[in-house]
């Protein structure tokens, strides 16, 4: 049992690249979750899938597509990278049972664009 | 708008007990409060949540105020692993429509134990 898995763990861009972050997670849980972490900042919500097939935007959805390919997979892509998208980036899937709420995160992506 | 305020940094000894404080005096009467730490290099970690009553669990307590405006995490005999960044969340149901939860994270605590 993995947990929630993330590539690459690093990656370095140029302006302009594109590139897609994966992530999955084995826990047969329906909603994940990806945020963004700036140094010394907490996370902010990029998007999130409630359930497969579904996708919505969090509090900074702007220069990032999302794909909830099945129920495991949930990926990030940055269509055209920018200085200001360097960040740790981490994906979370969420176990709920009645009143019971955790967020399971993965080890992180760090991504630097130049 | 910050919906949590934490304090930068405390410090504790080990072996004694630690109050990791946390406002959040706009919280609406259906978000929940949430904890999560983070140790280097790693993604958070859940230690603990509630609604309106003190909850405990085998890793700490969690003690909620009567009008729900601030909240705090006690670690009852805090160990050198217990060093970490806290963060203090409020969860809030979207609208329906939504079908997701929203999560606020704050800038959170770290925590550094004193052998």
């Amino acid at each position: 049992n993995a947990g929630v898995t993330q590539t690459p763990k690093f990656q370095v861009l140029k302006t302009g690249q594109s590139m897609t972050l994966q992530c999955a997670q084995d826990m047969n849980h329906n909603s994940m979750y990806w945020y963004r972490q700036d140094p010394g900042m907490g996370l902010r919500l990029i998007y999130y899938s409630a359930s497969e097939g579904t996708t919505d935007k969090g509090e900074v959805p702007n220069g990032y597509n999302v794909s909830r390919l099945n129920k495991r997979e949930f990926s990030l892509r940055l269509e055209s990278a920018a200085p200001s998208q360097t960040s740790v980036y981490f994906c979370a899937s969420i176990f709920t049972s009645g009143g019971y709420y955790e967020q399971y995160f993965g080890p992180g992506t760090r991504l630097t664009v130049t | 708008d910050a919906k949590t305020t934490q304090p930068n940094s405390m410090e504790s000894n080990e072996e004694e007990p630690v109050h990791l404080p946390c406002n959040h005096s706009t919280i609406s009467g259906t978000d929940y409060i949430h904890w999560y730490r983070q140790l280097p290099s790693q993604g958070p970690e859940y230690v603990i949540h509630g609604l309106t009553s003190n909850v405990n669990n085998r890793m700490a307590s969690l003690a909620i105020a009567e009008d729900r405006k601030s909240s705090t995490l006690i670690l009852h005999r805090a160990t050198l692993r217990d060093a970490a960044v806290y963060y203090c969340i409020l969860r809030a149901e979207l609208p329906r429509r939504f079908s997701g939860n929203q999560f606020y994270f704050g800038t959170g605590t770290s925590l550094t134990v004193i052998p």
